[in-house]
C-alpha cells in the first residue's frame, strides 16, 4: 500500500499547545497535499508542499517534506478549538500529467474538551 | 470559490437495487473524481474522468460504474448495491495541472440495507 500507517490516528491536545502530525509514503511523489476534513464536510486543502521544498508555512501551519525518508509532517502552532478536524496527507504516486491522489488514513485531532 | 454539488446528501438503498449518485461542478475543471470513505479510514479512488464521455478506473472500481455526460456532471452508478458499499462518497474536481488541489463536495452518505 501507499502508506506506513493504515489506521486513523487520534490526538487530543489542549488549546494553545503545538501539535505535529506525521505521514510516511512508499511511492515517489512530487507533491504532498494536506487536507482538513470537518465533521460532515468534504476535505479541503490547507497546505501543499512540493518535492523541491523542504518546508512550507501558511499562518499557524507548517509542512515539511523529506523525500529521502519519504515522509511529511504537518505542524499547528498554538492550536485552537476550531482546529479540531481530521487531517489527511495525500500524494500523487504516478506524478504524471494528471491528478490521482492517494490519501492516508488521517489523524483525528481534538482540541479542547 | 469553486463549487462541487452532490446529490442526494444521503440515501438508503436495498441490497441488489440500483443507486445513482450525482455530482455537478461549476468550476470549469477538467478532472472529476469519485472517492469512497469508510469510517476511520482515508479516501479511496473509485473512478475518475479527465474529459466528457470518458471515464477511467481508480483503485477500487469493482461494483461501480461512472458516467461523464458533460464537463460539469459526473455520476457514480451502483448497478447491484451490496452491504459492503455502505460508505460516504465524495465527488471532487480539479484543474488539469500536476499537483493541483482537489475541490470536494459535501459527500453522500449511502446506507445499503
Amino acid at each position: 500500500s501507499q502508506w506506513g500507517e493504515e489506521n486513523l490516528q487520534a490526538l487530543s491536545i489542549q488549546e494553545g499547545e503545538d501539535v505535529t502530525m506525521n505521514c510516511s509514503y512508499k511511492t515517489y511523489t512530487t507533491v504532498v497535499h494536506w487536507y482538513r476534513q470537518d465533521s460532515g464536510r468534504g476535505p479541503a486543502l490547507i497546505i501543499l508542499i512540493r518535492s523541491n521544498e523542504r518546508e512550507k508555512r501558511s499562518g499557524r501551519l507548517r509542512a515539511t517534506l523529506d523525500t529521502s525518508s519519504q515522509s511529511s509532517s504537518l505542524s499547528i502552532t498554538a492550536a485552537q478549538c476550531e482546529d479540531t478536524a481530521v487531517y489527511f496527507c495525500a500524494t500523487d504516486p504516478l506524478s504524471g500529467s494528471f491528478n490521482k491522489l492517494t490519501f492516508g488514513a488521517g489523524t483525528r485531532l481534538a482540541v479542547c474538551p | 470559490e469553486a463549487a462541487v454539488t452532490q446529490s442526494p446528501r444521503s440515501k438508503v438503498a436495498v441490497t441488489g437495487g440500483k443507486v445513482t449518485l450525482s455530482c455537478h461542478q461549476t468550476n470549469n475543471h477538467d478532472y472529476m473524481y469519485w472517492y469512497r470513505q469508510d469510517t476511520g479510514h482515508g479516501l479511496r479512488l473509485i473512478h475518475y474522468s479527465y474529459v466528457a464521455d470518458s471515464t477511467e478506473k481508480g483503485d477500487i472500481p469493482d461494483g461501480y460504474k461512472a458516467s461523464r455526460p458533460s464537463q460539469e456532471n459526473f455520476s457514480l452508478i451502483l448497478e447491484l448495491a451490496s452491504l459492503s458499499q455502505t460508505a460516504v462518497y465524495f465527488c471532487a474536481s480539479s484543474w488539469d495541472r500536476e499537483g493541483e488541489r482537489l475541490f470536494f463536495g459535501h459527500g453522500t452518505k449511502l446506507s445499503v440495507l
